[in-house]
Order: structure tokens, then C-alpha cells, then sequence
């Protein structure tokens, strides 16, 4: 099992750009989740899903678009790249279970110019 | 909103001393989660306390939920350079959307 993979691994971006983050995982996990990483921020949800066809937001949404056609992927997309995205963004997973101990992916470093 | 407060942001330990990050919530919690985070990768999943005044331990790492659910700590005991990382905690309210509300972390840092 690969587990919860991301793509790209880095990207640079000018402002205005578009790009869309691929996470997909191989677990059947029923939740997934974005979240960004900026120093001394710890982790900050973006959004989240609860199943397939379902988002739903978090903390940070603003500037940030998500869907879940297929259980096993969730997308994260920037329609219009800022400066103030610069930042690490993490994917996670879990399963439907009272556990909820969430996968993460290994990351994404994007810059915007 | 709910909000996780970690305190110290940072530690620089010798190896062998003991260390302690503490995690504090504006609400109850259901539960509290601990990851840690190795520098250039990814929060790894370490444990999760889901009982009042709860305590786990793992080697040398012990957990505490606080009686009231709203605070929780890691102690580490006589630290390694295999400690050295970012630990977070991250609190989950009453949902059953498996969300989480991660604190700032800190960061360990042994010298040998």
C-alpha cells in the first residue's frame, strides 16, 4: 500500500496562476482533509470531506476550492495563486472508526511569486 | 472559535534531560491526539486519549489527558536524538467529521 500520496511534491507559481494539488489514497478511508503548515502556525484545516461527493470547510477556506468525485482522491485547487499561499500543504485521511488517526500525505511546498 | 494552545514553541535539551510539552483547549475536548513531526516530513500519528485524567505510555513518552478534558501533556523521558522532531496535539470536538484542531507544536531540539 502506498498510502496517501500527493502531487507535485514542489511547485512555483506566479501570482494570479491557477493549479490544482492532487492527494489520493489507497486505504478506503471514508474522510479526507487539506491542510497548510506555515512557520510557527502549526496545521490549518482548509477543508475537509466526509465522504465521496461531500466538502465541507475548515478554518482556512478562503482562495480555495476542493472536490471528492472518487473516494480515493481529493482535490485542492487555487484559482487565483497569492503570495499569502506560500506554504507546505499536507493531505490526510481516515477511516470512519471513533479512532479517527489521520494519514497524512508527505507534502506539497508551494511558492507564489 | 475552538482553539489548541501549545506551549513551549520551543525546547533545546541535552541529551538525557527530560522533556515536557503542554497542550491546553478553549472547549472540552472528546479527544486529544499526539503527532509528531521529523524536520522535512510529514506529522506521524502517536496516540490518541479519550478518557477524563487518562495516562498512556509508550517506551519512554508518557501522555496525560487532563481530568477536565481540556488539557493534555507529553512528558519524554532522559531524551535521545531520535527525539528530536515536532510534536503536535490536536483536539477533536464532539463531530463526527474526524476533524482536528492542531496546536502550534514544539520543537525538540537534543544536543548530544
Amino acid at each position: 500500500n502506498a498510502g496517501v500520496t500527493q502531487t507535485p511534491k514542489f511547485r512555483v507559481l506566479k501570482t494570479g496562476q491557477s493549479m490544482t494539488l492532487l492527494c489520493a489514497q489507497d486505504m478506503n478511508h471514508e474522510y479526507m482533509y487539506w491542510y497548510r503548515q506555515d512557520p510557527g502556525m502549526g496545521l490549518r484545516l482548509i477543508h475537509y470531506s466526509v465522504g465521496e461527493g461531500t466538502t465541507a470547510k475548515g478554518e482556512v477556506p478562503d482562495g480555495y476550492n476542493v472536490s471528492r468525485l472518487k473516494k480515493q482522491n481529493f482535490l485542492l485547487g487555487l484559482e487565483s495563486a497569492a503570495p499569502s499561499q506560500t506554504s507546505v500543504y499536507f493531505c490526510a485521511s481516515s477511516p470512519l472508526s471513533s479512532y479517527n488517526e489521520q494519514f497524512f500525505g508527505p507534502g506539497t511546498r508551494l511558492t507564489v511569486l | 472559535g475552538q482553539q489548541v494552545m501549545q506551549i513551549p514553541q520551543y525546547q533545546h535539551v541535552q541529551e538525557g534531560e527530560d522533556f515536557t510539552t503542554y497542550c491546553n483547549s478553549s472547549t472540552t475536548l472528546s479527544n486529544i491526539q499526539w503527532y509528531k513531526q521529523r524536520p522535512g516530513g510529514h506529522p506521524v500519528f502517536l496516540i490518541q486519549l479519550v478518557k477524563s485524567g487518562e495516562m498512556k505510555k509508550q517506551k519512554r513518552l508518557t501522555f496525560q489527558f487532563g481530568e477536565a478534558k481540556k488539557n493534555s501533556s507529553l512528558h519524554i523521558t532522559a531524551t535521545q536524538t531520535t527525539d528530536v522532531g515536532t510534536y503536535f496535539c490536536a483536539g477533536s470536538g464532539s463531530s463526527n467529521t474526524g476533524k482536528l484542531i492542531f496546536g502550534q507544536g514544539t520543537t525538540l531540539q537534543v544536543k548530544p
